[in-house]
């Protein structure tokens, strides 16, 4: 079973707008971390930001932030203020366990952004 | 080293060839990662370490392929006998796990790996 879904493959914005990137996850431990990468074309994988489970505010970072809905398994990405710049893909990746044990991390399919000026 | 280093960044080798991927990671960093990632698509988890121990190979695709950190520090990704589909990008990824904290995953060029 698909631990991360992304069920958007392409998404479009208008340049300026608020764009949300959806992801849901499959787990049944208690402790765990969500995290959003963004790879442009020139194919590095970029951290954006993390939320942990007992977090309890959701994690913003500048025009990132992260809408996470614990009893739904939901951890969408929204982008305000969208620049052409933000067009790449972008993976929801989920880590099982506590961070200090080194849990294995596992990644959706992704979601390619474009947006458009 | 300040980022996590992988060579080559490219490699070209004949069907029935084995190769061998090498992975620096982030100096101090405790588990490290190995991916598998096809064009447009996301990373496929392989294996991954924590110091010289390897606590997971379930994403490994068959007997061909094997990795190890002897000494906790670098590691080596073996692909023997290479076959066609094994072309893709393959990533190395090193984390520092503290108590606290994201322990965010540091991700290196990748190695592209081509298999004529």
């Amino acid at each position: 079973a698909q631990k991360i879904t992304q069920t958007q493959p392409g998404m479009f914005v208008q340049e300026k707008e608020a764009v949300t990137l959806d992801c849901t996850y499959d787990t049944s431990d208690q402790s765990y971390g969500l995290f959003w990468y963004k790879q442009p074309s020139s194919g590095e994988m970029i951290f954006l930001i993390y939320q942990g489970s007992y977090d309890e505010q959701n994690a913003t970072e500048g025009r990132y932030s992260l809408n996470f809905q614990k009893a739904r398994k939901s951890a969408n990405l929204v982008i305000s203020a969208s620049q052409l710049g933000d067009s790449a893909m972008y993976f929801c990746a989920m880590r099982e366990g506590p961070g200090n044990y080194g849990q294995n991390f596992v990644f959706g399919p992704g979601t390619r952004l474009s947006v458009l000026p | 080293g300040a980022g996590v280093s992988q060579s080559p960044r490219y490699k070209v080798t004949k069907r029935g060839q084995d190769v061998a991927l090498r992975c620096d990671p982030i100096s101090g960093h405790v588990s490290l990662y190995w991916y598998r990632q096809a064009l447009g698509q996301g990373p496929e988890f392989l294996t991954y370490f924590n110091y010289e121990a390897q606590q997971d190979k379930s994403g490994l695709p068959n007997d061909r392929f094997s990795a190890e950190r002897p000494e906790g520090s670098i590691s080596t990704l073996t692909i023997q006998r290479t076959e066609q589909r094994d072309s893709a990008m393959y990533r190395c990824a090193s984390s520092l796990n503290t108590i606290s904290g994201a322990n965010v995953l540091t991700f290196g060029a990748g190695s592209r790996l081509t298999v004529l």
